[in-house]
């Protein structure tokens, strides 16, 4: 069965500095890899995806994120986050082949922005 | 721009009440997801549908029903509804790309509350 973890629960960082968040999963086959964000009150919004290729994706709002198979991760990073960027962020893994839609998603990790 | 549209963004019912929770999308999706939302838990997949009249449980169907008799629309029904459903319920939809998991469009959520 797919999962996912998301070992922080919580992350402060002062804006400006970088921002790394991670993410590992579990797939027995080629994974879809997701990174949603979600603002206070608000739907989630994808952020990036890795369907396959260069295993670093750039994705909306300065973030990017890396694929390490070897590692089974899909780490988040910013280099210089903003206050803007306080939300909760979702790692997701669904299904590379078969078309079939079913994704899972990691338990969150909230971050805080401190001026 | 796909819009997933929630019909209520709270809502405050008594137990054992049957509640419908309403979601339209406007981009042709062929999918469509319930989830719920709860802090520490992430979001879990209640149930999908990948086409009309088609449903499919997700990982915690149980207490929950679903509709789906226009492609554009995919009710969530709690059939009599208790305090452990007070949740955040979120709706999705996607496209089939045919070759594994594609991006979820979420709403806004609608806040369930049970009394």
């Amino acid at each position: 069965a797919q999962s996912v973890t998301q070992p922080d629960i919580h992350i402060t960082v002062s804006e400006g500095a970088s921002l790394e968040l991670r993410c590992n999963y579990s797939y027995g086959a080629t994974p879809y890899l997701f990174w949603y964000v979600q603002s206070p009150g608000q739907g989630l919004q994808l952020l990036l995806k890795y369907f396959s290729g260069d295993t670093l994706v750039q994705g909306i709002k300065g973030f990017e994120a890396e694929f390490k198979r070897s590692q089974s991760s899909f780490n988040l990073r910013k280099p210089s986050v903003h206050w803007s960027d306080a939300a909760e962020y979702f790692c997701a893994v669904g299904p590379g082949t078969g078309g079939y839609q079913k994704v899972t998603f990691g338990t969150g990790t909230k971050l805080q922005v401190i001026p | 721009d796909v819009k997933v549209t929630q019909s209520s963004r709270y809502l405050v019912k008594r137990t054992g009440e049957k509640v419908f929770l309403e979601c339209v999308q406007d981009m042709d999706h062929e999918n469509m997801f319930w989830y719920r939302q709860d802090p520490g838990l992430g979001l879990r997949l209640i149930y999908f549908s990948y086409d009309v009249k088609m449903k499919e449980k997700g990982d915690i169907p149980e207490g929950y029903s679903v509709s789906r008799e226009k492609k554009e629309r995919f009710s969530l029904i709690l059939e009599s509804a208790s305090t452990n459903q007070t949740s955040m319920y979120l709706c999705a939809s996607s496209s089939t790309t045919g070759t594994g998991a594609s991006p979820l469009h979420f709403g806004n959520g609608t806040r369930l509350t049970v009394t």
